[in-house]
């Protein structure tokens, strides 16, 4: 079974720290890209970050920028997010969602998102 | 920045009903449109890529459609389980493929 299981997520004071882990089983987690995408409580979808399946491009939200680093490891079929200097409008469940793109030649013809963990709840309060 | 709204931000629908929601893009971003839907306490699941094209187990009476700016999903025969939140995502332009504010659908 395709499937993505975050970890991680916890009570922490700002600015404070918080390390999420992302577990893929079921596919060659090597060769996709992978998100996270976050959802304020009541609030909708903002993405967060992005790495692509060799993490040699990397991309961040402004929001968070500077204080949140994406990693993985492919032997460990894993996905990472480093959260620092944490703020309350950083409070969400974080999800993390597997990349999925479609290329003819070198040209992505379609991308998204087609496999999401469960989340996991990240509040930020003192 | 690619910024998408959608409408209306919520409907209310009874079983059976005709349902359909739109979302545009603040620049084209061809088909390059993604249709999710998430219900309460549950991660979101894509329904619908590249603006129409039907992701798999996904039911026949969801389609897409559109290109450019404006896009829609429709539900042909609004079925009791398709009551939840429903979110357009362009996936055109990094970094970011920016998702819209959400159309929440509830019984009438």
């Amino acid at each position: 079974e395709v499937q993505l299981v975050e970890s991680g997520g916890g009570l922490v004071q700002p600015g404070g720290s918080l390390r999420l882990s992302c577990a893929a089983s079921g596919f060659t987690f090597s060769s996709y890209s992978m998100n996270w995408v976050r959802q304020a409580p009541g609030k909708g979808l903002e993405w967060v970050s992005y790495i692509s399946s060799s993490s040699s491009t990397i991309y961040y939200a402004d929001s968070v920028k500077g204080r949140f680093t994406i990693s993985r490891d492919n032997a460990k079929n894993s996905l990472y997010l480093q959260m620092n200097s944490l703020r309350a409008e950083d409070t969400a469940v974080y999800y993390c969602a597997r990349d999925r793109q479609s290329r003819i030649t070198m040209i992505v013809v379609e991308d998204a998102f087609d496999i999401w963990g469960q989340g996991t709840m990240v509040t930020v309060s003192s | 920045d690619i910024q998408m709204t959608q409408s209306p931000s919520s409907l209310s629908a009874s079983v059976g009903d005709r349902v359909t929601i739109t979302c545009r893009a603040s620049q084209s971003i061809s088909s390059y449109l993604n249709w999710y839907q998430q219900k309460p306490g549950k991660a979101p699941k894509l329904l619908i890529y590249a603006a129409s094209s039907l992701q798999s187990g996904v039911p026949s009476r969801f389609s897409g459609s559109g290109s450019g700016t404006d896009f829609t999903l429709t539900i042909s025969s609004l079925q009791p389980e398709d009551f939840a939140t429903y979110y357009c995502q362009q996936s055109y332009s990094t970094p970011g493929f920016t998702f819209g504010p959400g159309t929440k659908v509830d019984i009438k």
